[in-house]
């Protein structure tokens, strides 16, 4: 079946130091999606990409979505302690509803202030 | 968006009883699901809650274990029944809402510990 891997799984750095996470799909995806859960909370819902290539920047978060639509990239300038949390990517579950959503396993950042 | 309500928040249970989860939506939503999350882990999507009629369950999950209603378009359930200790997770209930292209917005999460 479908797979959504993303590494790292986790991920420590210091403040202000800048934060890289990957997502890879074993099928291609009409859309990818990336969530943020911080610590004892619930996964909050980040941006959506579609278009294949396609860079969304969010303040010092910069989203990027694969020529082949099967990777994804978040990529966080200069990380705060606000920052800390788990981020998932998720995509289009296969085979079924266009509204089911596969998972990735996520990569925990924690900020050293 | 759309504003999610789900109760309780916690609980710790005996083993062998069952727990009710609610999921309150303040409007009208596409589709409503159930997930689990294991501390640590990633979501597990048990289940699609429809609207007057049975829910879909996935792999893994039966009707069982894990009932789902959605009597209308805002509202579902999740229940937990003849809990065990490997049932403590985090249940979460996630709505997408019309025009959202699948985006789902999740409710506070039931956080569920069977003793």
């Amino acid at each position: 079946g479908q797979q959504v891997m993303q590494i790292p799984q986790y991920q420590h750095v210091q403040e202000g130091e800048d934060f890289t996470t990957y997502c890879n799909s074993s099928t291609t995806l009409s859309n990818i999606q990336w969530y943020k859960q911080r610590p004892g909370g619930h996964p909050v819902f980040l941006i959506q990409l579609v278009k294949s290539g396609e860079v969304k920047k969010q303040k010092r978060l910069t989203f990027q979505f694969g020529e082949a639509k099967k990777n994804s990239s978040l990529h966080i300038t200069a990380t705060q302690t606000t920052d800390v949390g788990t981020y998932f990517c998720a995509g289009p579950a296969s085979g079924g509803s266009n509204y089911k959503l596969t998972f990735g396993k996520g990569t925990l950042l924690t900020v050293n202030p | 968006s759309a504003v999610i309500s789900q109760k309780p928040s916690r609980d710790i249970c005996q083993r062998g009883t069952s727990l009710t989860i609610q999921c309150q939506v303040d409007s009208q939503v596409t589709m409503m699901f159930w997930y689990r999350q294991q501390p640590g882990q990633s979501l597990t999507l048990i289940a699609t809650a429809n609207q007057g009629s049975e829910a879909t369950y996935e792999s893994g999950f039966v009707i069982d274990k894990f009932p789902i209603s959605r009597p209308n378009l805002t509202f579902s359930t999740l229940t937990v029944s003849n809990m065990s200790p490997e049932d403590s997770s985090i249940y979460l209930c996630s709505v997408v809402t019309s025009g959202a292209k699948n985006i789902q917005y999740f409710g506070a999460g039931t956080r569920l510990s069977v003793l």
